[in-house]
Parts: C-alpha cells; structure tokens; sequence
C-alpha cells in the first residue's frame, strides 16, 4: 500500500530533550516536507526537500532540522525543545511529476512539549 | 507571497442537505491548483478534489463540487446530501505550479452534520 508513515502517533518529552520524528514514504516520491498544524493558522511549512540532500527552509522553520539523507526517509529533529513547538506535525509527500495529484500524508504525530 | 483565507471556523448542515464552505485565496501566479483535503477526528489528511486553474471547468467528484471563480479568486466547495461521515475539519490548499513543492493551507472549517 502506497503510503507515507510517522512515527509516533503521539510523543510528550520535557523542555530541552532532544527528539526526532520520523517520516519514511514507499511512493519513490522527490518531493517530501514538515507541516504544523495549530488552531486557526492551519498548517504551515517547516522545511521541504526536492530530492536527496536537497533541503530548504519553509514558513516556520526555526527550532527545527531535517535532513534528506535517503529518497524514502526524512526525519524532523527538535534539538532544544520548547513548549511553543507543542503541536500537530505532517509528514507529506509527493511526485515531482505529479504535484497536481497533492500531497499524500502521514497520520500526523501529537507533539506535547512541557 | 500566496494566502489562502477561510472565513468561517465553523459550519453546521442538517443531514441530507447542501452545505458550501467558502475559501479565498492571493497569488500573482496565472496558473496554479488548488485542493481541499478533509481531516476527520482520526486526523488522517484526506484529499477531497482538486482544481487545476488553467481549467475552465468546476471540478466534481461525487456529491463533492467546487466553484472556482478565477478573476476573483475564490474557490468555495459544495457538498450535497450531506452524511454524518462529512463531519470533520476542511482545509483549502493552493500550490504553484513552477517549484510546486508547498501548500498553502487555509485556517480550517470545522463542519458539523446535524442528524
């Protein structure tokens, strides 16, 4: 099945510990990005990547890394934690070829940050 | 910089009946698409239709319709005969074309089916 997987679901840590949320897609798409997701603002791009070692900052990238080290995976990494990164995340893929078809997601991950 | 705008939070329909929810978008770009993708309580992003904007023609799918007014930048979505399985969060998206490699989404609505 064709799909785009988030590990995890849901994730509470403290302020200042890291942590990665995964992303890993079967599709062999090229494009992959981070979307947040907050009450009243929507979603918003954190970073995306065009293809391997190919990646750029989006609308909110600040307190987050990624990298694009392999086609099918594309980690977000929270080095320092703070309580304003609370919330939902989206992994998002999709073919260079075919961006009129949208995006395919992951299941989102629950971020709580206290 | 592309904005998309959904000025209401929320809706209710009754079951059965025909709800349009409103989206307005900004670009200088002449070609483009645009989506809405529904999230259910399950959060699962689910794309509903898609709009290509060099095309003249409302797209459809199911009971699912949008009316894409190009010169005014406006792209609402109907959905008729309403289900209880509609109930969820919808976003509007746009995306260029050139170097589509991002949405931009509008604030939500949250749609109620009243049985």
């Amino acid at each position: 099945e064709a799909q785009v997987t988030q590990n995890p679901r849901y994730l509470i840590t403290v302020t200042g510990k890291k942590l990665t949320v995964t992303c890993s897609q079967n599709m062999n798409h090229e494009y992959m990005s981070w979307y947040r997701q907050d009450p009243g603002l929507g979603l918003r791009q954190i970073y995306y990547s065009m293809n391997v070692e190919v990646t750029d900052k989006g609308d909110v990238p600040e307190g987050y890394k990624v990298s694009r080290k392999e086609k099918r995976n594309f980690p977000l990494i929270l080095e320092s934690p703070s309580p304003n990164q609370t919330s939902l995340y989206f992994c998002a893929s999709s073919s260079r070829q075919e961006t009129n078809y949208g995006y395919t997601f992951g299941s989102g991950t629950r971020l709580t940050v206290v | 910089a592309q904005t998309v705008t959904q000025s209401q939070p929320e809706m209710s329909v009754q079951e059965a009946e025909t709800v349009t929810l409103s989206c307005t978008y900004d670009t200088s770009e002449s070609d483009y698409y645009l989506f809405w993708y529904k999230q259910p309580p399950s959060r699962q992003m689910i794309l509903v239709i898609r709009q290509e904007a060099y095309k003249q023609q409302n797209a459809t799918e199911n009971r699912f319709s949008v009316n894409f007014q190009k010169a005014a930048k406006s792209f609402s979505l109907k959905i008729s005969d309403s289900q209880l399985g509609d109930a969820a969060m919808y976003f509007c998206a746009y995306s260029r074309i050139q170097g589509a490699q991002k949405l931009v989404f509008g604030q939500g609505t949250r749609l109620t089916i009243n049985p």
